[in-house]
């Protein structure tokens, strides 16, 4: 089955660091650019990160400020992001999803990971 | 970066009814606008890509239309599945995807 599964969310204190897994299936994971969108409560959606199927392009939202780190492991496949520094401002629901070239959509995603910063 | 505004933020209609959502981006973005439809407690699900095409298995009642600055998202004939929230998405600023900020679909 094609499909993405996140991990790695929870509760985390302010300024604390947290990773998150995104693991792929079904799919040759090396060939698609990958994505992590997330959502705070109640509030729309917003890009975070992005890194190509060799890992070697990535791009950050400005306003993330540097904290996060995008990787993947395309013999695992898998898709990581570190958190760092964290505030209550990045308390979300964290979303992979696989990007499609050409009109750059997003095809796939995941059931989607809460991360809880709060003392 | 690329702002993209919804409208209305929020509707309510009937079954059967014809309901249009637009979306206008702040500068032209060609065809490079993308719906999502959103159900509470659930990920986004890809609706239309490239301004128009119906992604595979997305019911033919959806359709998009629309290119450069502004878009739209018209559901033929409202049925009870198609509550939730509906975002458009641009993407020819490529990475730095941005989404306008939904529109959420009642049904009466």
């Amino acid at each position: 089955e094609v499909q993405l599964v996140e991990s790695g969310g929870g509760l985390v204190q302010p300024g604390g660091s947290l990773r998150l897994s995104c693991a792929a299936s079904g799919f040759t994971f090396s060939r698609y650019e990958m994505t992590w969108v997330r959502q705070a409560p109640g509030k729309g959606l917003e890009w975070v990160s992005d890194i190509s199927g060799r890992g070697t392009t990535i791009y950050y939202a400005d306003s993330l400020r540097g904290r996060f780190t995008i990787s993947r492991d395309n013999a695992k496949n898998s898709l990581y992001l570190q958190m760092n520094s964290l505030s209550a401002e990045d308390t979300a629901v964290y979303y992979c999803a696989r990007v499609v070239g050409t009109y750059w959509h997003f095809d796939l995603w995941g059931h989607g990971t809460l991360v809880t910063v709060s003392s | 970066d690329i702002q993209m505004t919804q409208s209305p933020s929020s509707l309510s209609a009937s079954v059967g009814d014809r309901v249009t959502i637009t979306c206008r981006a702040s500068q032209s973005i060609s065809g490079y606008l993308n719906w999502y439809q959103q159900r509470p407690g659930k990920a986004p699900k890809l609706l239309i890509y490239a301004a128009s095409s119906l992604q595979s298995g997305v019911s033919s009642r959806f359709s998009g239309s629309g290119s450069g600055t502004d878009f739209t998202l018209t559901i033929s004939s409202l049925q009870p599945e198609d509550y939730g929230t509906y975002y458009c998405q641009q993407g020819y600023s490529s990475p730095h995807y941005t989404f306008g900020q939904g529109t959420k679909l009642e049904i009466k």
